[in-house]
């Protein structure tokens, strides 16, 4: 069974840009989990969508968005990139109950110069 | 914040068990212990959870205390791939599906 995959592996953007950044879970997981992880901040978790909903979010500001598709396929925005947006954004999917592990997938390197 | 607290570092020497300790005190009834490790710049790689028996697979065995605020990951025979920052992360309940509190994690160096 193929893993998570993630698109761009690398990306570089200018201050005030918006990135895009894409998902493809496990085949058959319906939940996505988002996280970004900085030297300074470690690893923290920005959003859960199950079933196209955003179904647990964390504590970052509003440029912060996300979607999934009906193929539970998501994607993650930013907008109006801050330097401090400079990060490796990980997704991780799941079958989606609250015990089920989640797998992670190899993180898009983001820096914002 | 974290529920866990784990030591910032250990070293182990190649061949041997690594054990991991892991405090989470605060745990709930219907919480579980995950294991995630992650190796330098990877995505973190799950390894095994468990609720209050003791786990085992093919990676590692968790060993949950029987008052359930304490476990021990335990990596039977490190080798050099092993090296890798270990988390201990304490999850369960529906409100926080998807969501994993990750703490500072504990650094595992192998060394031959």
């Amino acid at each position: 069974k193929a893993g998570v995959t993630q698109t761009p592996r690398y990306l570089i953007k200018t201050r005030g840009q918006q990135v895009t950044l894409s998902c493809s879970p496990i085949s058959g997981h319906r939940s996505v989990s988002w996280y970004q992880q900085t030297p300074g901040q470690g690893l923290q978790f920005l959003f859960e969508y199950f079933s196209e909903t955003q179904r647990n979010k964390g504590n970052f500001p509003g440029r912060f968005s996300g979607r999934q598709f009906s193929n539970s396929r998501s994607e993650m925005n930013v907008s109006t990139l801050e330097l401090g947006d400079s990060a490796l954004y990980l997704c991780a999917s799941s079958q989606g109950g609250p015990t089920y592990e989640q797998y992670f997938g190899p993180g898009t390197r983001l820096t914002v110069t | 914040d974290a529920k866990t607290t784990q030591p910032t570092s250990m070293d182990c020497a190649e061949g041997r068990a690594a054990n991991l300790p892991c405090n989470h005190s605060t745990i709930s009834g219907n919480e579980y212990v995950y294991w995630y490790r992650q190796i330098h710049s990877q995505g973190p790689q799950y390894i095994i959870h468990g609720l209050k028996n003791n786990e085992t697979n093919e990676m590692a065995s968790l060993i949950i205390t029987e008052d359930r605020k304490s476990s021990t990951l335990i990596l039977p025979h490190a080798t050099l791939r092993d090296t890798a920052v270990y988390y201990c992360i304490v999850r369960g309940g529906w409100s926080n599906t998807g969501k994993l509190i990750f703490g500072q994690g504990t650094t595992l160096q192998v060394k031959p």
